[in-house]
């Protein structure tokens, strides 16, 4: 069963232009929502995170949406740079308490930056 | 925002054998985390590590195949018992991270397991 879904295995964005990846859960326990970027051969970086009492969280060239109704958060990258390629991943979890929480991964969505 | 280093980077091992992987942060952190990455696939987190205690482990992964070590707050081994073909993956150790509007989690490079 997967929780978090990336349905767009892949995008291809032209430099400068917005590119927008989305993200959907089933899970209504989850209330802090991260996305993180991997290059090939390393690890996860963090990029930005929301929590579920908002709704847009800002962090440079990073906004990240939440729409907890329909259960859809979505990350737009604004404008697109070709260091960006990338793979995306989307991540939940639910915080009863604050750190020590289990991420749940999306499935990914690889981002390609045209020059 | 926390280092951490983790080796090897990648492995080929036999069936049947077992491999150590070892993750050092530079700073000293309470949980630390073991996540796999099949081919293809998400992340999925095998176990969480606690200094002091054993660590907790999720559906589907059990201590005698994955046992971890958490001897200290900065370091933490996972061992992949008695290895198949199908435990071939990256394996990834992670510590919590606090920005000033945003909290998460960092990662080390990963291990990629190959095992024949």
């Amino acid at each position: 069963d997967q929780q978090v879904k990336q349905n767009s295995p892949s995008l291809s964005v032209q430099e400068g232009r917005i590119s927008i990846l989305n993200c959907d859960y089933t899970n209504s326990m989850f209330d802090y929502f991260l996305w993180y970027k991997k290059y090939p051969a390393e690890g996860p970086t963090f990029l930005i995170s929301i929590s579920s009492i908002k709704d847009k969280n800002e962090d440079g060239r990073f906004t990240v949406f939440l729409n907890k109704s329909a259960k859809h958060l979505s990350l737009h990258i604004v404008p697109s740079q070709p260091g960006d390629s990338a793979v995306y991943f989307c991540a939940a979890s639910a915080r009863p308490n604050f750190g020590n929480e289990k991420l749940t991964f999306g499935t990914g969505t690889r981002l390609t930056i045209i020059p | 925002s926390a280092v951490i280093s983790q080796k090897p980077s990648r492995d080929i091992c036999q069936r049947g054998t077992s491999l150590t992987i070892q993750c050092q942060v530079d700073s000293q952190v309470t949980m630390m985390f073991w996540y796999r990455q099949q081919p293809g696939q998400s992340l999925t987190l095998i176990a969480t590590a606690n200094q002091g205690s054993e660590a907790t482990y999720e559906s589907g992964f059990v201590i005698d195949k994955f046992p971890i070590s958490r001897p200290n707050l900065t370091f933490s081994t996972l061992t992949v018992s008695n290895m198949s073909p199908e435990d071939s993956s990256i394996y990834l150790c992670s510590v919590e991270e606090y920005r000033s509007t945003n909290y998460g989690y960092t990662f080390g490079s990963g291990t990629r397991l190959t095992v024949v």
